[in-house]
């Protein structure tokens, strides 16, 4: 049962330009959310994250909003850079499940220059 | 400041050999632990986790195992390696209490021939 998903496993676009990368969630018991970046042969990094209390959150070039009703996120880019090339990450959380991350497939943005 | 080691960055090992990937955090204590596996092509999948020395919880069941002996110290094990264990295996840990924050390791890349 994959609770969180990301159904674009790739996504290309061009340096300058706004990256959307997409995530759907099937648990309505996920309370946080979390970007996750990772470079090949190392441990993903924390990007941004939001709280199911609110509807977007901000952080220079990268904007996560949250459609609750919709069950669905999305991580915003902009603008893109070619170090954004990376595997992205979505993952959720829930209180009454111990915070435990659950995490979706990810999504292989590359930013050509 | 936190870090988290994690070794070897990458092994081989042949079918039917024993397994032993170490995970150590410094800076912290009573840290939660989790041990994650990226199959090729697949999503992060959450394989064990603790909340205490002794305590692991397994989330699949598999041909692994998990073990920690101190509070900052987090065993990954096999007694008999099969080829569906290659993949790319991740420690990361997290403030109890916190639904946010998981910091990762830089992986083992774990190739059974």
């Amino acid at each position: 049962d994959q609770q969180v998903k990301q159904n674009s496993p790739s996504l290309s676009v061009q340096e300058g330009r706004i990256s959307i990368l997409n995530c759907d969630y099937t648990n309505s018991m996920f309370d946080y959310f979390l970007w996750y970046k990772k470079y090949p042969a190392e441990g993903p990094t924390f990007l941004i994250s939001i709280s199911s209390i609110k509807d977007k959150n901000e952080d220079g070039r990268f904007t996560v909003f949250l459609n609750k009703s919709a069950k669905h996120l999305s991580l915003h880019i902009v603008p893109s850079q070619p170090g954004d090339s990376a595997v992205y990450f979505c993952a959720a959380s829930a209180k009454t499940s111990g915070s435990r991350l659950t995490f979706g497939e990810g999504t292989q943005l590359t930013v050509n220059p | 400041s936190q870090t988290i080691h994690q070794w070897p960055a990458t092994l081989v090992q042949p079918v039917g050999s024993p397994l032993s990937l170490e995970c150590t955090v410094e800076g912290t204590s009573n840290p939660n632990l989790y041990w994650y596996r990226q199959a090729a092509g697949r999503g992060l999948q959450l394989l064990f986790y603790s909340v205490g020395i002794g305590q692991i919880s397994s989330e699949v069941p598999q041909n692994l195992s998990a073990s920690r002996p101190q509070d900052r110290q987090f065993i990954l094990s096999s007694k008999k390696l099969l080829l569906s264990d290659s993949g790319f295996y991740l420690c990361a840990w997290k403030r109890q209490l916190l639904n946010y924050g998981y910091t990762f390791g830089s992986g083992t890349r774990l190739t059974v021939v």
